[in-house]
């Protein structure tokens, strides 16, 4: 199985910081990764596919880079709406995809 | 507009059964492959199961093979999940979530675009 693991598990961010999300593979799996934001009560929102694809209509201050084993998630000026928790997701192994554990991104 | 709307979670005893369901709307139901994901309460998002769109192709994640079932029903553009032999770890909001593939580069991209609201479901005596 392919393990997900992502850093920081938590950050204390401020509106217009440049925030940076890693998720990282136990094994290469190319450019097989997405981005996913979840808000409290809310279902996850697709941010980033193919490592780094911007969904459609999701604002270009949030961008996706990596390839094999090592992925980032930047949010290039932090908006008080971008405050949730963020995961990454493998589909290298499609069906059986894993998701990281989060990242949750609170305000300082 | 796409929309993914959940029904039949709630409060079931270890051992017991509880099917839930999806009703997809907006978009051609019988044209995607659905999966099934879930979160425990305060947890991260656990991947279920995947049932292709003409019900040809269906996985399980190992921690519900035997106990779950995915089905479909394309004239009635809904999905459905059969949970037996419910277990306490199964206790999470169960959300269904479309997948999408890009094909480039000759290979292919999957990732859920759409998800429902969610529904909870409590395994508890």
């Amino acid at each position: 199985d392919i393990q997900m693991t992502q850093s920081p598990s938590s950050l204390s961010a401020s509106v217009g910081d440049r925030v940076t999300i890693t998720c990282r593979a136990s094994q290469s799996i190319s450019s097989y990764l997405n981005w996913y934001q979840q808000k409290p009560g809310k279902a996850p929102k697709l941010l980033i596919y193919a490592a780094s694809s911007l969904q459609s209509g999701v604002p270009s201050r949030f961008s996706g880079s990596g390839s094999g084993t090592d992925f980032t998630l930047t949010i290039s000026s932090l908006q008080p709406e971008d405050f949730a928790t963020y995961y990454c997701q493998q589909s290298y192994s499609t069906p059986d995809s894993t998701f990281g554990p989060g990242t949750k991104v609170d305000i300082k | 507009e796409v929309q993914l709307v959940e029904s039949g979670g709630g409060l079931v005893k270890p051992g017991g059964s509880l099917r839930l369901s999806c009703a997809a709307s907006g978009f051609t139901f019988s044209s995607y492959s659905m999966n099934w994901v879930r979160q425990a309460p305060g947890k991260g998002l656990e991947w279920v199961s995947s049932i292709s769109s003409s019900s040809s192709y269906i996985y399980y994640a190992d921690s519900v093979k035997g106990r779950f079932t995915i089905s479909r029903d394309n004239a009635k553009n809904s999905l459905y999940l059969q949970m037996n032999s419910l277990r306490a770890e199964d206790t999470a909001v169960y959300y269904c979530a479309r997948e999408w593939v890009d094909y480039y580069d000759s290979s292919g991209y999957y990732y859920f675009d759409y998800w429902g609201q969610g529904t909870l479901v409590t395994v508890s005596s």
